[in-house]
């Protein structure tokens, strides 16, 4: 069964700084990711996807994040981070064969942006 | 447009009833889906419907969980004899023809708290 691992519960950090947060699925074969957010209040929303192609992939307030086959990592980085950013980061992955998303995801990273 | 909304927004029910919960999904959306994610976890996938028919329901717990969406818009999560276990948010997605490449707009969630 497909899993997920986001090693980083809880990330402080200060305006402006560089943001890289982990994540690792256990699959051999084709998947799909995704990184998820949810700002405080907020519903949960999709903020970039992995399919195919260029595995740098940019999504959408400057984030981006690269799929590594070889180490099944599809960290999450920004290169400087702003207060508005802080919220709860979920890393998920679809490795159903299926025809139709079934995700898989990370219990989440809480990210705290210090002004 | 008016994204995917949920009620109750909060429910309080004792250990043994009978609670349903409602999912709107944006208006045109095939495929809807229902997550359950309890404290300090990511959403965990229950079922995915697509039109009418529940397309996989593999992640119900237990036969206590069942789901409808009888005219293929409006779904209802509804859940027999509650346990104090069942405690946790749930959380609804539809997306426009449930393909692989499909964003999911998750809606605000349901909070089910069973005494």
């Amino acid at each position: 069964a497909q899993s997920v691992s986001q090693h980083n519960h809880h990330v402080i950090l200060s305006e402006a700084a560089s943001l890289e947060l982990g994540c690792n699925y256990s699959y051999g074969g084709t998947v799909n990711l995704f990184w998820y957010v949810q700002y405080p209040g907020q519903h949960l929303q999709l903020l970039l996807k992995y399919f195919s192609g260029d595995p740098l992939v940019k999504g959408i307030k400057g984030f981006e994040a690269e799929f590594i086959k070889s180490k099944f990592s599809f960290n999450l980085r920004k290169p400087s981070v702003q207060w508005s950013d802080t919220a709860e980061y979920f890393c998920a992955v679809n490795a159903h064969s299926g025809g139709y998303q079934k995700v898989t995801f990370g219990t989440g990273t809480k990210l705290q942006v210090i002004p | 447009g008016a994204g995917v909304s949920q009620t109750p927004s909060n429910k309080v029910t004792e250990k043994g009833k009978y609670v349903e919960l409602r999912c709107d999904p944006i208006s045109g959306h095939t495929a809807l889906y229902w997550y359950r994610q309890s404290l300090g976890q990511g959403p965990e996938f229950l079922i995915y419907f697509q039109g009418t028919g529940a397309a996989d329901d593999s992640g119900l717990p237990n036969d206590r969980f069942f789901a409808v969406r009888p005219e293929g818009s409006v779904s209802t999560l509804k859940i027999q004899r509650t346990e104090r276990g069942d405690s946790a948010m749930y959380l609804c997605a539809s997306s426009l023809q449930g393909r692989l490449n499909d964003e999911q707009f998750f809606g605000p969630g349901t909070r089910l708290t069973v005494l």
